[in-house]
């Protein structure tokens, strides 16, 4: 099974801080993904990639930047944190989408954020 | 920009039962239609997928997709405690580069 690992797995950080939440995939996927989860909203988009040096902006990306440094590597930013970020974040990743759309995400474990 | 509903926000189901979960969104072009489950303090994982009308059974659990109603649905048969999960449906969206979620129904199955 595809492994994407993310870190750190807990952080606390408080209003306008910098931090940097990392994610990397070791299944050659060109796909890869950030989505926050809260509460009543289920998984959101932040941005998304899908390969080394490209981004897209996905449904919520107010307050956060993102990097593909390579194709196993995608980094979240968040110069100046609120507590409105404070959230649950998912890495995922893919291959590329087949004929008939998308494939499969896999998940890494999550990092908990708290913006106090 | 796709919108992806999911009813009802929780259930509470008696073992053995039926559990039906419903998802509509608003883009009648998407290809991708998929559930994903995740467990108390785990990370969500695909469960089934489909791209054509209609209906796919595997094991215990069916998907109905009926694109000209914009909905789909997840049905789980014989219904298990460790089916006791948050279930995510997703939908691709226009570029079919990604997956928009719904907000997740929270399912309880009471021994």
């Amino acid at each position: 099974e595809a492994a994407v690992t993310q870190s750190p797995r807990n952080k606390v950080t408080v209003t306008g801080g910098n931090v940097t939440l990392s994610c990397r995939q070791t299944n050659s996927h060109n796909y890869m993904y950030w989505y926050r989860q809260d509460t009543g909203h289920g998984l959101r988009l932040i941005h998304y990639s899908y390969g080394a040096g490209n981004l897209q902006i996905g449904d919520v990306p107010d307050g956060y930047k993102a990097t593909r440094t390579t194709q196993e590597d995608f980094f979240l930013l968040l110069e100046l944190a609120s507590p409105s970020q404070t959230s649950l974040y998912f890495c995922a990743s893919s291959d590329a989408p087949g004929a008939t759309g998308q494939n499969t995400l896999y998940f890494g474990a999550g990092t908990r954020l708290s913006v106090l | 920009q796709q919108k992806v509903q999911q009813s009802p926000e929780s259930l509470i189901v008696p073992e053995g039962a039926m559990t039906s979960l419903n998802c509509t969104f608003s883009d009648s072009a998407s290809q991708y239609f998929a559930w994903y489950r995740q467990h108390s303090g785990k990370a969500p994982k695909a469960l089934m997928s489909i791209f054509s009308n209609g209906e796919k059974e595997e094991g215990r659990f069916t998907i109905h997709l009926n694109k000209a109603s914009l909905h789909f649905s997840l049905h789980i048969r014989d219904s298990q405690p460790s089916d006791s999960a948050l279930y995510l449906c997703a939908v691709s969206d226009q570029g079919g580069r990604a997956l928009i979620f719904g907000t997740g129904t929270t399912v309880s199955v009471s021994p």
